[in-house]
């Protein structure tokens, strides 16, 4: 069984600083592990995603995320805080058997000017 | 390449009437996958089609069905809706279906009951 949590269903950063959203995961296997962006009215799209290569993955618009195993956590970062990365992000995570993916329960972000 | 496409966008529904999605995946992509997105559950896994065969299901009951046909398109159905049904369900099309595929979503149909 595979299930993941993301602490803080809502976190607020200002413009320019930090953005760090917290995941764990658990799986029985290796996990494959995903973070997604969805903006208001969208569907998902992939952020990133880490299948067992390098532990700091690099993704679309300044995100990074590290694979900690000992710590069971992948969590995103991005060093400055835009306001176009107010959205709503998922952590996942996926059997590397076959396509079945478990959503975390999301963290909207808010970036205040 | 277009992207998935979803349709209706918006439905709205009465108690106890069935309702049919539909979910067109991008060019070549075999696997389709289903998801409900609430506010309070998140997103939960409904099933996942590949080659036109059920792969994988979540837990939902019986009254929420799909099928592949042989162009890769999808189709979800409710059937007896229930207000609890209220959501938007999104429709996810990958490669080959396997764990380290990317999904790409569609933008959704947003389900109301009333």
């Amino acid at each position: 069984a595979q299930s993941v949590t993301q602490l803080g269903s809502h976190v607020s950063v200002s413009e320019g600083a930090l953005v760090l959203l917290r995941c764990n995961y658990s799986s029985s296997v290796p996990p494959y592990l995903f973070w997604y962006v969805q903006y208001p009215n969208q569907g998902l799209q992939l952020l990133l995603k880490y299948t067992s290569a390098a532990t700091l993955v690099k993704g679309i618009n300044g995100f990074e995320a590290e694979f900690k195993k000992s710590e069971t956590s992948f969590h995103l970062t991005k060093p400055s805080a835009h306001m176009s990365d107010a959205a709503e992000y998922f952590c996942a995570v996926s059997d590397p058997t076959y396509q079945k993916v478990t959503f975390g329960i999301g963290t909207k972000l808010q970036v205040i000017p | 390449k277009a992207g998935v496409t979803q349709t209706p966008r918006y439905l709205i529904k009465t108690r106890g009437q069935q309702v049919t999605l539909s979910c067109s995946p991008i060019s070549g992509h075999r696997s389709v996958s289903w998801y409900q997105q609430t506010p309070g559950q998140g997103l939960q896994f409904l099933f996942e089609y590949f080659s036109e065969t059920q792969r994988n299901k979540g837990n939902f009951p019986g009254r929420f069905s799909g099928r592949q046909f042989s162009n890769s398109r999808s189709e979800m159905n409710v059937s007896t809706l229930e207000l609890g049904d209220s959501a938007l369900y999104l429709c996810a099309s990958s490669l080959g279906g396997t764990g380290t595929d990317t999904q790409y979503f569609g933008p959704g149909t947003r389900l109301t009951v009333l």
